[in-house]
């Protein structure tokens, strides 16, 4: 089972590009994540959907943008990516909500932004 | 403000040897808490998950306990092994929203040394 799968694992990025990060997952899970994880501190959400069609903001959304067409893939944009933006990237899923079930995870994707 | 505040913030131990890590937490109202594993360059994987009237639940070497009175929880690893070397990330959802909140700790790094 590939489970969730991010791509890149690693990108270089410059201030002002854009970029989409990729995540996929095979488990026909509803629910679908981004959280990003800075050094020493706990992971924050940046967007979540509940359903193909649906997303809301997080707790950390500005300069990133998501969409959901399909029940599997939930890319995450960034426009114009900025220093404060690197970071550690991770894609989760959950069969319903997560009062009550486990996140799986991505490995994440390694940005960085010079 | 939610918070989850985890000690120590990191720890070594001889291969062997057991130990507990410690999570507080001030997060209301409550409806679950969960331990994550995390290998270094690896996303989060789902130790265990523990409603308010579950004061023990074990998966394997893991015991994680939870005292809702005090809002603390522990998770108590016996006879270490080389691979348990990870970072224990705790995790608390209050059940408010219909995705739920998720505030999670900045993790215990643990290192099992041979």
């Amino acid at each position: 089972n590939a489970g969730v799968t991010q791509t890149p694992k690693f990108r270089i990025l410059k201030i002002g590009q854009s970029m989409t990060l990729q995540c996929t997952q095979d488990m026909n899970h509803n629910y679908m994540y981004w959280y990003r994880q800075d050094p020493g501190m706990g992971l924050k959400l940046i967007y979540y959907s509940v359903g193909a069609g649906i997303t809301d903001k997080g707790e950390v959304p500005n300069g990133y943008n998501v969409s959901r067409s399909t029940t599997e893939d939930f890319p995450l944009r960034l426009e114009l990516a900025a220093p404060s933006q690197t970071s550690v990237y991770f894609c989760a899923s959950s069969y319903g909500t997560a009062s009550n079930q486990p996140q799986h995870f991505g490995d994440g994707t390694r940005l960085s932004i010079l | 403000k939610n918070q989850v505040e985890q000690s120590p913030q990191s720890l070594i131990i001889l291969e062997g040897k057991n130990c507990t890590l410690q999570c507080n937490y001030t997060v209301s109202p409550f409806s679950n808490l969960r331990w994550y594993k995390q290998d270094t360059g690896r996303g989060p994987v789902s130790l265990t998950i523990m409603t308010f009237s579950e004061n023990t639940k074990s998966n394997g070497r893991y015991t994680a306990t939870l005292d809702a009175d005090t809002k603390q929880s522990s998770l108590h690893i016996t006879a270490s092994q080389l691979s348990d070397s990870a970072s224990y990330i705790c995790v608390v959802s209050d059940g408010n929203s219909g995705y739920s909140t998720l505030t999670f700790g900045k993790g215990t790094m643990l290192l099992v040394s041979p």
